[in-house]
């Protein structure tokens, strides 16, 4: 089925380790999101890409990496892991803007950080 | 930094019945979107709404925009089980295309 897939579902980390979340859209979409759900709060978007070739900070980019690899990819990297990093991460893409049918979404990546 | 803000936090009605949630936002913008999120899943589109428009249908859903008082609702009538789930609005600013979240509105249909 045509969509958003996130790899892993589940990791635990330890504090100061690193991981990579891997995000592939196969919708052709020009722009993809990173974001992170913490409970009681709405989406924060971490970092953006708007084309291939380019990417963008959003509203909480510090302690993260991002790589737009090629249009169907967009990595994030924690490079050292903290327990403020628990939370469910989120990839989306969407047509530009997102104007044309909305931000399609991965299922989610929960990380928990000890 | 949250331009919308869902009222009520929480709702809690029988099946059958119709469901409304709010949503305010702050600086102009280019349209609204309504999400739905089942739990511990991604968020899915639901309904977008254009700054121009006024209101628009979608299957049980129905959605109004007042620009005048910057606030958006979405009715879900003749709710069912399924409904159950939490509901998101998210606003595209004029000024750029992020698209910015609300905290949601968690919505529980008693069978």
């Amino acid at each position: 089925n045509a969509g958003v897939t996130q790899t892993p579902k589940f990791q635990v980390l330890k504090t100061g380790q690193s991981m990579t979340l891997q995000c592939a859209q196969d919708m052709n979409h020009n722009s993809m999101y990173w974001y992170r759900q913490d409970p009681g709060m709405g989406l924060r978007l971490i970092y953006y890409s708007a084309s291939e070739g380019t990417t963008d900070k959003g509203e909480v980019p510090n302690g993260y990496n991002v790589s737009r690899l090629n249009k169907r990819e967009f990595s994030l990297r924690l490079e050292s892991a903290a327990p403020s990093q628990t939370s469910v991460y989120f990839c989306a893409s969407s047509a530009t803007g997102g104007e044309f049918g909305g931000y399609t979404f991965g299922s989610g990546t929960r990380l928990t950080v000890v | 930094s949250q331009q919308g803000e869902e009222d009520p936090q929480a709702l809690s009605i029988q099946e059958g019945e119709n469901a409304t949630m709010n949503c305010s936002y702050k600086t102009s913008i280019n349209n609204l979107q309504w999400y739905r999120q089942n739990s511990g899943r991604g968020l899915v589109h639901l309904i977008l709404i254009r700054s121009n428009e006024r209101e628009k249908h979608s299957g049980r859903l129905r959605v109004t925009l007042d620009t005048s008082k910057k606030s958006s609702s979405l009715l879900i009538t003749a709710s069912r089980a399924a409904d159950t789930a939490s509901y998101f609005c998210a606003t595209e600013p004029d000024s750029n295309y992020q698209l910015i979240w609300g905290a949601g509105t968690k919505l529980i249909i008693k069978p």
